[in-house]
C-alpha cells in the first residue's frame, strides 16, 4: 500500500458543478494535510491545509479530514475551467523529519 | 517578496555528464527541500536542510546525487554521471522553520526540467 493514494483520474466535471477529490493515507499518526494545485508545466501551489477532523472552508474550496478513516478530501464548488489542473494531496509524516509524502495527483478537467 | 527561484529552468545533458541545479529559497527561510517529480507522478522527497545542515538525505536515489547548502541559503543539487532515468523535474521548496509547527508549509520553486539523452 502506498503511503498516500489518489485516483489519477482524469476527473471530468461540467462548469459550475462540484468537484470532489479524494485521498487516503497510511500513517495513522499524521497531523498535517495539504492540497496543492499544479498546472501543467508549473510548480505545486498550496491551496488548502487542514489539521483537525472536520471541514475547513476557504472560498470555493472545502477540505474535509477524517482521521479515523485516514481520509482527506477537497471539494471545489462552482468549478471553473481555470480549475483544470492536477491536485496533489500531501501528508506530513508523524516522525523522523516529518517530511510530507505526496500522492501522484488527480487530474481535474472542468469543461464549459 | 520574492519566491523560491531555481536555475536553470531547463537542462539537457548527455548521458554521463555531470549537472548542477541551483535553488534560492525565500529570504529568511531556514528549511530547504529537494524533490524529484517524474512525469505523471507526485513529487518524491530527495533531501532536506536546516540552515547548512543536511538533516535528511534518505530520498537520494544513489551516490551519484549530492546536495549542499554551505552558507545556509543557496543550495545546489549535483548529479554525477547522469543516466536517462534521472530525467525529471527537480523541485526545490523552502519553509520558514520546519517542522517547528504542524501548520508549517512548504513553498515551491518553478523547478528545473532535466532531460538526459
Amino acid at each position: 500500500q502506498k503511503e498516500v493514494e489518489q485516483n489519477s483520474g482524469p476527473l471530468s466535471v461540467p462548469e459550475g458543478a462540484i468537484a470532489s477529490l479524494n485521498c487516503t493515507y497510511s500513517d495513522r499518526g499524521s497531523q498535517s494535510f495539504f492540497w496543492y494545485r499544479q498546472y501543467s508545466g508549473k510548480s505545486p501551489e498550496l491551496i488548502m491545509s487542514i489539521y483537525s477532523n472536520g471541514d475547513k472552508e476557504d472560498g470555493r474550496f472545502t477540505a474535509q479530514l477524517n482521521k479515523a478513516s485516514q481520509y482527506v478530501s477537497l471539494l471545489i464548488r462552482d468549478s471553473q475551467p481555470s480549475d483544470s489542473a492536477t491536485y496533489l494531496c500531501a501528508v506530513r509524516k508523524s516522525g523522523g523529519s516529518y517530511i510530507p509524502t505526496f500522492g501522484r495527483g488527480t487530474s481535474l478537467i472542468v469543461h464549459p | 517578496g520574492a519566491g523560491v527561484s531555481q536555475s536553470p529552468r531547463y537542462k539537457v545533458a548527455k548521458r554521463g555528464q555531470d549537472v548542477a541545479l541551483r535553488c534560492d529559497p525565500i529570504s529568511g527561510h531556514v528549511s530547504l527541500f529537494w524533490y524529484q517529480q517524474a512525469l505523471g507522478q507526485g513529487p518524491e522527497f530527495l533531501t532536506y536542510f536546516q540552515n547548512e545542515a543536511q538533516l535528511d538525505k534518505s530520498g537520494l536515489p544513489s551516490d551519484r546525487f549530492f546536495a549542499e547548502r554551505p552558507e545556509g541559503s543557496v543550495s545546489t543539487l549535483k548529479i554525477q554521471r547522469t543516466q536517462q532515468e534521472d530525467s525529471a523535474v527537480y523541485l526545490c521548496a523552502s519553509s520558514l522553520d520546519w517542522p517547528a509547527e504542524i501548520q508549517e508549509t512548504q513553498y515551491f520553486g518553478p523547478g528545473t526540467r532535466l532531460l538526459v539523452l
